[in-house]
């Protein structure tokens, strides 16, 4: 299946720093990505869908000025998260389809951790 | 009323056994629908797509019932290895997907 990856894997910060994730699809274009978040036992909750060359469409209670999403090519999505702080803690995962079917494939996703 | 509503579980069960896991969803206008499975932090992966007609895959069998907007998925002939958290997921337009919270399966020897 279609590869998607993730970078960093993980990352540890300060509070109050930004941090940024990268999400590249590596065998196929996409021109829309999706982020989702998913803390500690929880459901993976969908953040952004981000597009291609136009903004990212938030959902309800994502604040866009802190999930900073840019989506410059056809195979690379970054969510940045601003000002971090210690309830920002989650596992941040990116997806895409490939176009060939209804398949959503993953990237690895990032720990987040904010001390 | 969550989107989309799983019994989390665990379920605890014997090599060998057969367990189902059952998901209903709210939104009427959904089209697709999945499950997946995922492993300790680890990204979710798809299991397989459920249709009306129902389908099929080895030990696995999905089910779709749109009337009563309920997924369920069997598990026979349970292995160690199928051990996960297993997502009922609906696809809600614009292919982002929406998430159950999971039902967690341990198998035992």
């Amino acid at each position: 299946g279609a590869v998607v990856s993730q970078h960093p894997s993980r990352v540890i910060c300060k509070s109050g720093t930004s941090v940024k994730i990268e999400c590249r699809s590596l065998d196929f274009q996409a021109t829309t990505m999706f982020w989702y978040r998913q803390f500690p036992k929880k459901s993976l909750m969908l953040m952004a869908t981000s597009n291609e060359g136009s903004k990212a469409t938030y959902e309800q209670g994502v604040e866009k000025d802190k999930f900073l999403i840019n989506h410059a090519s056809l195979t690379l999505s970054t969510l940045t998260v601003t000002s971090a702080h210690p309830e920002d803690s989650s596992f941040y995962i990116c997806s895409a389809n490939d176009g060939g079917g209804d398949e959503q494939f993953f990237g690895p996703g990032t720990r987040l951790t904010v001390l | 009323r969550k989107e989309v509503e799983q019994d989390p579980g665990p379920f605890n069960v014997p090599e060998g056994a057969t367990v189902a896991f059952n998901c209903t969803y709210s939104n009427s206008a959904s089209q697709s629908f999945f499950w997946y499975r995922q492993d300790c932090r680890k990204e979710p992966k798809l299991l397989m797509s459920v249709y009306s007609s129902g389908n099929e895959d080895g030990r696995f069998t999905a089910q779709l019932n749109r009337a009563s907007q309920y997924i369920s998925l069997l598990i026979r002939d349970s292995k160690l290895s199928d051990s996960a958290t297993y997502l009922c997921v609906v696809e809600g337009g614009r292919r982002a997907l929406t998430f159950g919270s999971g039902t967690r399966l341990q198998v035992q020897p």
